[in-house]
């Protein structure tokens, strides 16, 4: 299977505890972004990258949040001092280069319940 | 703020009938705009996208995109069961990432 892999799939952590996620997104896509979701509501953008660099980071990200993408490659979202707010389903997507227009494909996504 | 807007639904259709989905955008600079499907507990899965004013057919999907407007639509014929699901739309920004609407359910009833 090629397409974009998330891992882990679930994760039940208390408040309080660090959380991190993997994307491993399409081989030849040199984009990367994340999202979350909660029930009921779209996707909601928080970071993508271009290879390497991260280019944007949304404003509504706390702190908490950071992510990285060290080698072009699989990207890492880390989660510090968990809250319960941040239960969502974490979703990772990538596509082939940056110009509008190309579309995004999105891995299965990591659910987090932060009890 | 950039803004995608959807009717959150339920719509509720008829086996076999038309689904007319709509979703309003506020960046008069958009210029790719996206239909996901997305099931209950699953991620979110490409449908279509549209560039150009106008109409774009893909099997029982149509996507409708009128700029001057800022209004894009999916029309899904012939509905099946199998499509009751919350459909997403999506506007590309300048950078290129999607911003999206909070979705429609919609519900297709045997």
């Amino acid at each position: 299977d090629t397409g974009v892999s998330q891992n882990p799939r679930h994760k039940i952590t208390k408040r309080g505890q660090n959380v991190t996620f993997r994307c491993d997104p399409i081989s030849e896509h040199n984009r990367l972004y994340w999202y979350r979701q909660t029930l009921g509501q779209g996707p909601e953008f928080l970071t993508y990258f271009q290879n390497e660099a991260q280019l944007e980071k949304s404003r509504l990200l706390s702190d908490r949040f950071s992510a990285e993408r060290p080698k072009g490659s699989f990207s890492t979202l880390e989660i510090q001092r968990t809250e319960q707010g941040d239960s969502a389903m974490y979703l990772c997507a990538s596509s082939p280069a940056g110009d509008s227009g190309n579309t995004i494909y999105f891995g299965e996504g990591s659910w987090l319940t932060v009890v | 703020q950039k803004e995608v807007e959807q009717n959150s639904g339920p719509l509720s259709v008829p086996e076999g009938a038309i689904a007319s989905l709509n979703c309003t955008y506020s960046d008069r600079g958009s210029q790719s705009f996206f239909w996901y499907r997305q099931y209950s507990g699953k991620s979110p899965e490409l449908i279509m996208f549209i560039y150009s004013n106008g109409d774009k057919e893909d099997g029982r999907f149509t996507a409708q995109l009128n700029k001057a407007s800022q209004y894009v639509s999916l029309l899904i014929r012939d509905s099946q069961p199998s499509d009751s699901a919350t459909y997403l739309c999506a506007v590309s920004d300048q950078g290129g990432k999607l911003i999206f609407g909070q979705g429609t359910e919609l519900s297709v009833k045997p």
